[in-house]
């Protein structure tokens, strides 16, 4: 079994939906959790992280932690064009931890 | 600052040739890791170095050797290509962060390699 799980996608939303993102994880040592945008041909960059459980929120974006559950979500309001890409969640023991492991991403397409 | 820099770009080998993939990064990060990125896998952590001389397995090591001489440089050797090698590696630098903050993970455009 993987440590991160994350629905591939697909997902394809019309301009102006709100779109839901989730994995699921199974080590409840993890503390830090990170989304990373990813588009086509280009490495990865880091969206918002959160520290336990939670929410946190960056404008459009809201990136949420259920620890008893070991769920996270990123949640994405209006979504736009340039919003699609690949979405990948990533988690880490602590704060100075080297060892971040990645969900698989999901494909995100915005439809205008 | 150019950030993390990955030569080459793109790589053709065949079964069996070795070769080395370059990373560099001009902001001084401590830790250095490489990943691999296939589709449906995400990404897959191959080596990591948490500075100088340092380095550790992540989840997919084998076939793939690292060295850390400087905090700058970060090579990772292919020994003997095999096509299962074939995929798209990217190179990452981070500072350790602070308790509440954890380092922003950088990563460089990655380097796309074929294996026949």
């Amino acid at each position: 079994q993987k440590e991160v799980e994350q629905d591939p996608g697909p997902l394809s939303v019309p301009e102006g939906a709100i779109v839901s993102l989730n994995c699921t994880y199974s080590n409840s040592a993890f503390q830090y959790f990170m989304w990373y945008r990813q588009y086509s041909r280009k490495g990865p960059e880091l969206l918002m992280y959160t520290y336990s459980s939670g929410n946190k929120e960056d404008g459009r974006f809201t990136a949420q932690v259920d620890k008893s559950s070991k769920y996270i979500s990123l949640f994405i309001r209006d979504s736009q064009p340039s919003d699609s890409a690949t979405y990948l969640c990533a988690m880490r023991r602590d704060s100075s931890a080297s060892k971040i492991i990645f969900g698989s991403g999901t494909r995100l397409s915005i439809r205008p | 600052n150019a950030g993390v820099t990955q030569t080459p770009k793109f790589q053709v080998l065949k079964t069996g040739q070795s070769m080395t993939l370059q990373c560099a990064q001009d902001m001084n990060h401590e830790y250095m890791s490489w990943y691999r990125q296939d589709p449906g896998m995400g990404l897959r952590l191959i080596h990591y170095s948490v500075g100088a001389g340092i380095t550790d397995q992540g989840e997919v090591p084998n076939g793939y050797n690292v060295s850390r001489s400087t905090t700058e440089d970060f090579p990772l050797r292919l020994l003997s290509a095999a096509p299962s090698q074939t995929s798209v590696y990217f190179c990452a630098s981070s500072s350790p962060g602070t308790s509440g903050a954890p380092g922003t993970q950088y990563f460089g455009p990655g380097t796309r390699l074929l294996v026949l």
